[in-house]
């Protein structure tokens, strides 16, 4: 099955600075990948997704890039402010039509 | 639209005994899907049910089980509790079949003593 790889586990970046996520897929057939935040003793909630015809897909401050080539996809935050602190997880769906998660990247934006 | 809800928000049962948790998704959408959350493990799919019927299921021993209503609602049951069963369990509605856009419910979380 897809087995979702993210890195790294804890960032930590100044408010207004970028913070970058990593994620590694192994399935060549999935085809959507979702970003989801959660917030501390909150659900988690969709942030983003982008589909495998697209290389980029960018909402406000958040973007998402995807390169099927070499089976990753990253999330962008630019100007980080201290509500984007949170644990953000990336997902991929397999050829199994199933849902894989990474274990979660927790973002801490410094004030 | 009223989001997901989940019933019991808290649980707290001890080794062996069993325990089913509710899911009510979103008026309209009729695919739920289970998820365990612990720390450092992340999100780990169960199952996903459709029309009532078990979908897609993943890697969990057969203590878990679970089952959807025709009014979509769905219940998830952990039988033989282990001390490893602690943890969030989390549903998320879909309007479609297959895992697409979820919408997560608050969580239930167990605690096995």
């Amino acid at each position: 099955g897809e087995n979702v790889e993210q890195h790294p586990s804890t960032l930590s970046v100044q408010e207004g600075d970028s913070a970058v996520i990593k994620c590694t897929y192994s399935d060549s057939a999935s085809n959507y990948f979702p970003w989801y935040k959660q917030e501390l003793g909150k659900r988690p909630q969709l942030i983003i997704d982008i589909r495998s015809n697209v290389g980029e897909k960018k909402d406000q401050r958040i973007a998402v890039t995807l390169n099927k080539t070499a089976k990753h996809f990253s999330l962008h935050i630019t100007e980080t402010q201290p509500e984007d602190s949170a644990v953000y997880f990336c997902a991929a769906v397999g050829g199994n039509n199933r849902l894989a998660f990474g274990k979660g990247n927790q973002v801490v934006v410094i004030p | 639209k009223a989001g997901v809800t989940q019933t019991p928000r808290y649980l707290i049962k001890t080794r062996g005994q069993q325990v089913t948790l509710s899911c009510s998704p979103i008026s309209g959408h009729r695919s739920v899907s289970w998820y365990q959350q612990t720390p450092g493990q992340g999100l780990q799919f169960l199952f996903e049910y459709f029309s009532e019927t078990q979908r897609n299921k993943g890697n969990f021993p057969g203590r878990f089980s679970g089952r959807q209503f025709s009014n979509s609602r769905s219940e998830m049951n952990v039988s033989t509790l282990e001390l490893g069963d602690s943890a969030l369990y989390l549903c998320a509605s879909s309007s479609k079949q297959g895992q697409e856009t979820q919408y997560f419910g608050p969580g239930t979380r167990l605690l096995v003593l």
